[in-house]
């Protein structure tokens, strides 16, 4: 079976600009959540999706969005860059919502110029 | 905010059993205890859970205290490939995300 996947793997991005990093989740997988991870503030939760709907969102701008597939392929959308941006994005996927047994992919590491 | 706190390094001799604790003395009777690791680089990995009894799987062995204040993630026998930041979550099934605290960095040392 196949882990989550997501892409790309590196970007590097002009402030002011935006971006959308793609998560694929495990097969059969229908829950995706997504955290930013930064040395200074650690793992931060961002967004929840199941069955296309937002279940939960973390305590980001709303430069920050998300979107969820009907196949449960998931993005994630940064608008007008910082450079406080710059982080590593990690995707999770798990069988159903309200699980925490997570599968995480490697990341996509954002680094904004 | 995180429910648990956990030490922030720990060191282990290669072969040797890693103990690392976790507090989480506030957690509701309802709140899961959960362990993932942070290997360099990659994304995190879940590990074991519990809620009040003690659990074993082939990654390691998780000890809950009687009054569930505290608990401990052990491996038994610890490898290179072990170093990592471990992190205990308090985890209530529901509508709340996972809540990484900042972690044990467990560095083992040949």
């Amino acid at each position: 079976k196949a882990g989550v996947t997501q892409t790309p793997r590196y970007l590097i991005k002009t402030r002011g600009q935006q971006v959308t990093l793609s998560c694929s989740p495990i097969s059969g997988h229908r829950s995706v959540s997504w955290y930013q991870q930064t040395p200074g503030q650690g793992l931060q939760f961002l967004f929840e999706y199941f069955s296309e709907t937002q279940r939960n969102k973390g305590n980001f701008p709303g430069r920050f969005s998300g979107r969820q597939f009907s196949n449960s392929r998931s993005e994630m959308n940064v608008s007008t860059l910082e450079l406080g941006d710059s982080a590593l994005y990690l995707c999770a996927s798990t069988d159903r919502a309200g699980r925490a047994e997570a599968f995480f992919g490697q990341g996509t590491r954002l680094t904004v110029v | 905010d995180a429910k648990t706190t956990q030490p922030p390094s720990m060191d282990c001799a290669e072969g040797r059993a890693a103990n690392l604790p976790c507090n989480h003395s506030t957690i509701s009777g309802n709140e899961y205890v959960y362990w993932y690791r942070q290997i360099h680089s990659q994304g995190p990995q879940y590990i074991i859970h519990g809620l009040k009894n003690n659990e074993t799987n082939e990654m390691a062995s998780l000890i809950i205290t009687e009054d569930r204040k505290s608990s401990t993630l052990i491996l038994p026998h610890a490898t290179l490939r072990d170093t990592a930041v471990y992190y205990c979550i308090a985890f209530y099934s529901g509508n709340t995300p996972l809540v990484f605290g900042k972690g044990t960095r467990l560095s083992v040392i040949a």
